[in-house]
Order: structure tokens, then sequence, then C-alpha cells
């Protein structure tokens, strides 16, 4: 079983239209959650990160966390051309050092 | 700005030719990673140092050494690179290594084997 599992994709969207990109991780003591953006050939950049149940937001990103359902998704409100690239989900485990577990990303199309 | 600087950002070299690619960062982590990305994949961690303590993950091939002589600088060794090193190489950093700490990416250096 995969420790973070996300859709490859593409998942495609009208410009405009909300985006929701979904993942699940294996390890219930995870305690951190983070959401990176990376653009073709660029490194990722963080963009969002959550710790406690229900949802963050910042700007147009929601960042949304389900420790039971072990579940982190991430929603992009009026989508842009310019948001399209590879979503990155990583999570880090419970206390004391463990690694940040990268997803294989879920690259999102936003067509104008 | 603080920020994690990689150098260079293309680096080609032959197969079996030593190379070293070079990580520094104005933002006084403690921590500083290296990962290696291959196309369509995550982000595979190699190792890390806290400070001076060098931290080595288990699958990480005996060719790739690391080294970090100083707070700001970290440099990775490919001691005999082959094919199937062709990849990004991506410097991280984090100000601790608690779980809230997040990891703040450098530019990548895109390394070729011919």
């Amino acid at each position: 079983q995969k420790e973070v599992e996300q859709n490859s994709g593409p998942l495609s969207v009208p410009e405009g239209a909300i985006a929701s990109l979904n993942c699940t991780y294996s390890d219930r003591g995870s305690q951190s959650f983070f959401w990176y953006r990376q653009y073709s050939g660029k490194s990722p950049e963080l963009i969002m990160f959550i710790y406690s149940n229900g949802d963050k937001e910042d700007g147009r990103f929601t960042a949304q966390l389900n420790k039971a359902s072990q579940y982190v998704s991430l929603l992009i409100r009026d989508s842009q051309p310019s948001d399209s690239a590879t979503y990155l989900c990583a999570v880090n485990g419970r206390g004391g050092y463990q690694k940040v577990t990268f997803g294989i990303g879920t690259k999102l199309q936003v067509i104008p | 700005d603080a920020m994690v600087i990689q150098n260079p950002r293309y680096q080609v070299t032959q197969f079996g030719k030593p190379v070293t690619l070079s990580c520094s960062q104005t933002l006084n982590h403690n921590v500083m990673y290296w990962y290696q990305q291959k196309s369509s994949q995550a982000p595979k961690l190699l190792f890390h140092y806290y400070d001076k303590d060098f931290n080595n993950e288990a699958d990480t091939p005996d060719n790739f050494q690391s080294r970090r002589p100083n707070t700001s600088f970290c440099f990775l060794d490919i001691r005999s690179p082959g094919l199937g090193d062709a990849a990004m190489y991506l410097c991280a950093t984090s100000r601790d290594l608690t779980p809230r700490d997040e990891q703040y990416f450098g530019p990548g250096t895109r390394l070729t084997v011919t």
C-alpha cells in the first residue's frame, strides 16, 4: 500500500471552475499535511499546509483535512490557466522525526 | 530575500565521471535535504543533515554522498554517475525537524548523464 496516494491525472477543468485535488494517506498517526505546486521542469513550491481537521482557506486555495478518513484535499476556486501544474501532496508523520512522504502528484490542466 | 540557491541549474556529465551539485541557503535553517526526482515521480529523499548530523536513507545508493561544511552550504557528490542517475536533484531546507516544519525547495539541478 502506497503511503500517500494521488490520482496522477490529468485533471482538466475549465477556466473559472473549482478544481478539486485529492490525497489519501496510510499512516493514521500523520500530523502535518502540505500541498506543493510544481510547474513543469521547476521545483516544488509550498502553497498550503494544514494540521487540524476541517478547512483552511488562503485566497483562492482551501485545504481540507479529515483525519478519520485519512483524506486531505485542495480546492482551487476560480481556476486560472496559470494554475496548470502538478500538485504534490506531502505528509509528515507522528512525533519525533518522520520524513515527509510525497505523493506522485496530480497534474491539473485549466482550459481557457 | 531569504532563499535556497542551487548551482548549477543544469549539469551534463559523462557516465562514470564524478559530479558535485551545490546548495546554499540564507534562511539559517537547521536542516538541509537532498531529493532526487525523476519525470512523473514523487521526490525521493536521499539524505538530510540536521546541523552537522548526517542521516542517510536506507535505500540511498553508496554512489551518493553529501557534505555540509557549514550551516549555509550543502553538497551532493555522485561518485560514478550512471544513466539511471539522470534526474532533477532538489535541495530543500526546514527550520527544524518537527512535523510542522515545512520544507522549502531550491530551484533544482537538472542532471544529464551521457
